[in-house]
């Protein structure tokens, strides 16, 4: 079935540093790819998406790529600030258009 | 509202009783949907209402929860005789139901505990 895999974390940066958070997926078909991000004490908002192979998708300085040949979406970042902190989430919305399937999340802890 | 919401925010509760989460989508949004956030754990997808079409009930975990849409809009989801392990985060998700692009909008969830 289909399901997302990303890397755990926490993953904690300096800032300015550079961030990958790894997401790959298995699914039937071409899924939809999304990132979410869940900052503290608030609900899971979209951060970027992507609909098609080679398609980018990309908000606040964040990118993810679709990657067919790999089935990966990378979440990258240049430089990461300290108000990035947060869960992230990778998804998929797969051949049976009701579901969507999340990953388990990484938190990312950016200190100043 | 301008987004989602769900209530109550935090709910606890007996081991054994009944609990009602409600949602309330965002105005126009056809589809909606209920997952389920344990600690440390992704989202698990519970339940899809589209429209007035039968909901997609393949994620309830067992046959103690159920939800219902009224009037196409607010949402409750039901669970019976809770049991400890149920305690997790609940969340509500609504989306516009017009395509396989479209943007899922969450609510801020109910924290759930049961003891």
């Amino acid at each position: 079935g289909d399901s997302v895999t990303q890397m755990e974390g926490p993953v904690t940066l300096s800032e300015e540093a550079f961030l990958t958070i790894n997401c790959t997926y298995t699914a039937t078909g071409y899924p939809s790819l999304f990132w979410y991000v869940q900052y503290p004490g608030e609900g899971l908002q979209l951060l970027l998406k992507a609909t098609k192979a080679d398609d980018k998708g990309s908000n606040k300085g964040f990118e993810a790529t679709y990657r067919k040949e790999t089935t990966s979406f990378h979440l990258e970042k240049g430089s990461v600030q300290v108000s990035d902190s947060a869960v992230y989430f990778c998804a998929l919305r797969g051949y049976n258009f009701n579901k969507f399937y999340f990953g388990s999340g990484t938190k990312l802890n950016v200190k100043p | 509202g301008a987004g989602v919401s769900q209530s109550p925010s935090n709910k606890v509760t007996e081991k054994g009783k009944d609990v009602e989460l409600r949602c309330d989508p965002i105005s126009g949004h056809t589809a909606l949907y209920w997952y389920r956030q344990s600690l440390g754990q992704g989202l698990e997808f519970l339940i899809y209402f589209q429209g007035n079409s039968a909901p997609d009930k393949s994620g309830l975990p067992s046959d103690r929860f159920s939800a219902e849409r009224t009037g196409g809009s607010v949402s409750t989801l039901t669970i019976q005789r809770t049991q400890q392990e149920d305690s997790a985060v609940y969340l509500c998700a609504s989306s516009s139901g017009q395509g396989f692009q479209e943007t899922q909008y969450f609510g801020p969830g109910t924290r759930l505990l049961v003891l």
